[in-house]
């Protein structure tokens, strides 16, 4: 099946620590996107990517990290700098062919840090 | 910096039309209108798009303005299924980045 995915779907750290989350997609897409979540929130742009080893930050990128080796790999790192890591972290890629320029979405992270 | 203004919630009754409004004064030629919804604690699903024609598929239709200053999605008979936050985006084909408002909070009641 063509999806993304994201993993895990729930995660606990300790305040201090840095920590990665992961997306992968086998849509081919160019494409992929980070977005934080609040409760009650829409979602905010971290970081996103249009090619390979090649990124921008977003409206929320400070705290974060990235990297895009791989067309179909974009982690994610939450670092110590982050100062309200806890949110829902959802992960995102795009095709830019004429016939097809929606957004597909992961199922999410939950990142709670203790 | 967001290029669209929705209303933050609105209630439609189940088996009626729900008509959902977004302003997007500052539209520019090439950008599209996308809409989206998330069900609670899912990533949210493409519904529809378009340019300054009037769009629909097997989820909703979408009406856009001469002017192209403004749209509405209408979801035709809306079920209890249909209840979640609405978001409508503006984008240009060539723009990569994608950013997301507040939405409109849809409740659908029985």
């Amino acid at each position: 099946d063509g999806g993304i995915t994201q993993s895990p779907k729930y995660l606990f750290r300790k305040e201090g620590q840095n920590v990665t989350l992961s997306c992968e997609q086998n849509l081919n897409h160019d494409a992929m996107y980070w977005y934080r979540q609040d409760p009650g929130q829409g979602l905010r742009l971290i970081y996103y990517s249009q090619i390979v080893n090649d990124f921008q930050k977003g409206d929320i990128a400070e705290g974060y990290s990235v990297s895009r080796e791989k067309k179909e790999s974009f982690p994610l790192t939450v670092t110590s700098a982050q100062k309200n890591p806890t949110a829902f972290y959802l992960c995102a890629s795009s095709s830019y062919s004429p016939s097809s320029t929606e957004a597909f979405f992961g199922q999410g992270t939950r990142l709670t840090v203790v | 910096d967001a290029k669209t203004t929705q209303p933050p919630s609105m209630d439609c009754a189940e088996g009626r039309a729900a008509n959902l409004p977004c302003n997007h004064s500052t539209i520019s030629g090439n950008e599209y209108v996308y809409w989206y919804r998330q069900i609670h604690s899912q990533g949210p699903q493409y519904i529809i798009h378009g340019l300054k024609n009037n769009e629909t598929n097997e989820m909703a239709s979408l009406i856009i303005t001469e002017d192209r200053k403004s749209s509405t999605l209408i979801l035709p008979h809306a079920t209890l299924r249909d209840t979640a936050v609405y978001y409508c985006i503006v984008r240009g084909f060539n723009d990569y980045k994608l950013s997301f408002g507040a939405g409109t909070t849809v409740t659908v009641r029985a």
